[in-house]
Parts: structure tokens; C-alpha cells; sequence
């Protein structure tokens, strides 16, 4: 059965911080991994990965995917309060898309 | 660019009573799927469909069901409403045969069972 482990579940930190989102995974068949962001509505899409390695988003958002150990890290440098979300993970595999419980970010002002 | 789009975006029902949730895409996915979210908690899939005719259950199906009569419309139905299902329920669709690709969510819909 396919799983997806995200941690740390949640995380407070002062403007100005980095943090390191981690996302581990086990998938039949594995794909991709993609990386959304979470507010007050829907998931919006952040990456999508599907080779090891990195791919840069913004200046500030960063994504590794490491295919042999099985897992993706998210980091956000310098963050701001606009970062505060969900940010959930979701491997590709079969279509039965699994998505992690999500690591709640609130960055204080 | 309507894009994904689900109703009713609230609705409250009493234990027991029957509803249909439905969702809508106008991009011509293959793939959609139903999740729910609880509060804190990440997004969960209830059901997803591969194309026109074709249903699987997810990792939460029980008291659900769908249908997927056209490739535009995929409705989840409570058949018997329990206050556990108390959620936000989210549609999603996704282009091809949505191995790899982005997910489109609707906007989500809040559902209070009392």
C-alpha cells in the first residue's frame, strides 16, 4: 500500500527564518512528486519533480527529490508571513493519488 | 475559465438525510477524484475515476458513492449523512490519465452533519 509521510506535522518561525519541509514516500510505480501550498482554500501547485535533483520555483523556494532513498525536501529561505500555509506533498504512482498529512508553516511577523 | 467547480459551497444536513455534492470540469480531464479534509488534517481521497465509466474507490470510500457518466461531471453522493462526515470536501481533475501531472482543485465545499 502506498504511503506518505510528511514532517515535521507543524512549524512556528520568525520572518527571516529557513526552514526544510520533508516528504518521504513509498509508491508503486513511482512517477512524480509534486508540492502544493495550502492557504484558506483550495491546494495551489508549487513543483513538480520526477527526476533527482533540484528545481527552483522562485528565488526563495527550492525542491530535492531524491528517487533511491525516496523522499523530497521543500525549503523556503527567508521566509515571510505569506508562506504561512498547508504545504502538502503527493507522489505519483497509480492513479490512487495519495497526498502526506501536510506540515502547517506559520511564520510570525 | 470556470475551470474546476463544485456546489453547494456550504450545506448543513441532519443525520441520516441523503445528498449529492457536485463537481464539474470544463478542460477535458480524463482523471477526477474526491477528497475531504478534516480540520488540521491533510486532504484524503474518497474516490477517484480513470475516465467516462470507470469509478475506484480511494483510502476513505465508505458511506460515498460516485458516478462518472461523462467525462465533465463526477457527483459524490452521501447516502445516509453521519456527523463524521463533517468536512470540506474538495474535487480535483487532472489532464491525460493524470499519472504525473498537476492536480486542478474546485474551490471545496463545507458540509455540516448535525
Amino acid at each position: 500500500e502506498d504511503k506518505v509521510v510528511q514532517s515535521p506535522l507543524s512549524l512556528v518561525v520568525h520572518e527571516g527564518d529557513t526552514v526544510t519541509l520533508n516528504c518521504s514516500y513509498e509508491v508503486t510505480n513511482f512517477r512524480s512528486l509534486l508540492w502544493y501550498k495550502q492557504e484558506k482554500k483550495a491546494p495551489t501547485f508549487l513543483f513538480m519533480l520526477t527526476s533527482s535533483g533540484i528545481e527552483k520555483k522562485s528565488g526563495r523556494l527550492s525542491s530535492i527529490l531524491d528517487k533511491k532513498e525516496l523522499f523530497s525536501i521543500l525549503n523556503i529561505t527567508a521566509t515571510q508571513t505569506g508562506d504561512s500555509a498547508i504545504y502538502l506533498c503527493k507522489p505519483s504512482g497509480t492513479y490512487k493519488y495519495i497526498f502526506g498529512t501536510g506540515t502547517r508553516l506559520k511564520v510570525l511577523a | 475559465n470556470a475551470g474546476v467547480t463544485q456546489t453547494p459551497k456550504f450545506q448543513v444536513l441532519k443525520t441520516g438525510q441523503s445528498m449529492t455534492l457536485q463537481c464539474a470540469q470544463d478542460m477535458n480531464h480524463e482523471y477526477m477524484s474526491w477528497y475531504r479534509q478534516d480540520p488540521g488534517m491533510g486532504l484524503r481521497l474518497i474516490h477517484y475515476s480513470v475516465g467516462a465509466g470507470i469509478t475506484d474507490q480511494g483510502e476513505v470510500p465508505n458511506g460515498y458513492n460516485v458516478s462518472r457518466s461523462t467525462t465533465e461531471d463526477f457527483p459524490l453522493r452521501l447516502l445516509s449523512a453521519a456527523p463524521s462526515q463533517t468536512s470540506v470536501y474538495f474535487c480535483a481533475s487532472s489532464s491525460g490519465q493524470g499519472r504525473t501531472g498537476e492536480l486542478f482543485f474546485g474551490e471545496g465545499s463545507r458540509l455540516t452533519v448535525l
